[in-house]
């Protein structure tokens, strides 16, 4: 089955600085590619998705690069702000998406 | 509110009873999730209804639990007898169906403490 690895596992950044998160999948029938953002307590938020048919999607401060021949795809984010502070996951699956795999995740500390 | 909400948000009982939560999944999507998390790791897929049919459980799913959306609309997922190991958070999802793959929409769980 699908394997997802993600890093690093924490990332701590200077407000203002660049953040950037790899994923590594195994699975070259995968063809979606989510990021969540997780705040303690709560579940997670997807914030930025894409598909295997394009390699960069960009929204606001975040954007996202698929490689698929090299089967890794990345999630950046620009201006860090203190409010990113949380616990990002990347994953990733098939068609319908039954059975989707998450990476372990990567704590993200922005400080001010 | 019109997002995922689970109940419980939180559940202490222990070793040997069993448990009950509750999943409401936004109203118009008629796929439905459950996955577990475990602290410092990513949610695991459990299992998945399109409407009231249960299409595909993991083989993390265990005897033990068993998952019902009766009506298409919420779900429902116990845990008999539970153990020490089922500790963790219980996290519910809902997508839309449509072309390929549509995102999936989470609650903010149910952490399940044994005690």
């Amino acid at each position: 089955g699908e394997n997802v690895e993600q890093h690093p596992s924490t990332l701590s950044v200077q407000e203002g600085d660049s953040a950037v998160i790899k994923c590594t999948y195994s699975d070259s029938a995968s063809n979606y590619f989510p990021w969540y953002k997780q705040e303690l307590g709560k579940g997670p938020q997807l914030i930025i998705d894409i598909r295997s048919n394009v390699g960069e999607k960009k929204d606001q401060r975040i954007a996202v690069t698929l490689n698929k021949t090299a089967k890794h795809f990345s999630l950046h984010i620009t201006e860090t702000q203190p409010e990113d502070s949380a616990v990002y996951f990347c994953a990733a699956s098939m068609n319908n998406n039954n059975d989707m795999r998450f990476g372990a995740g990567t704590r993200l500390t922005v400080k001010p | 509110d019109t997002g995922v909400s689970q109940d419980p948000r939180h559940k202490i009982t222990k070793r040997g009873q069993n448990v009950t939560f509750r999943c409401d999944p936004i109203s118009e999507h008629n796929r439905l999730y459950w996955y577990r998390q475990t602290l410092g790791q990513g949610p695991e897929f459990l299992t998945y209804f399109q409407n009231e049919a249960q299409l595909e459980k993991s083989r993390l799913l265990s005897d033990r639990f068993s998952a019902e959306r009766p009506k298409g609309s919420f779900s429902t997922l116990e845990i008999q007898r539970t153990e020490q190991g089922d500790s963790a958070m219980y996290l519910c999802a809902s997508s839309d169906q449509g072309t390929g793959n549509q995102p999936q929409h989470f609650g903010d769980g149910t952490r399940l403490s044994i005690l």
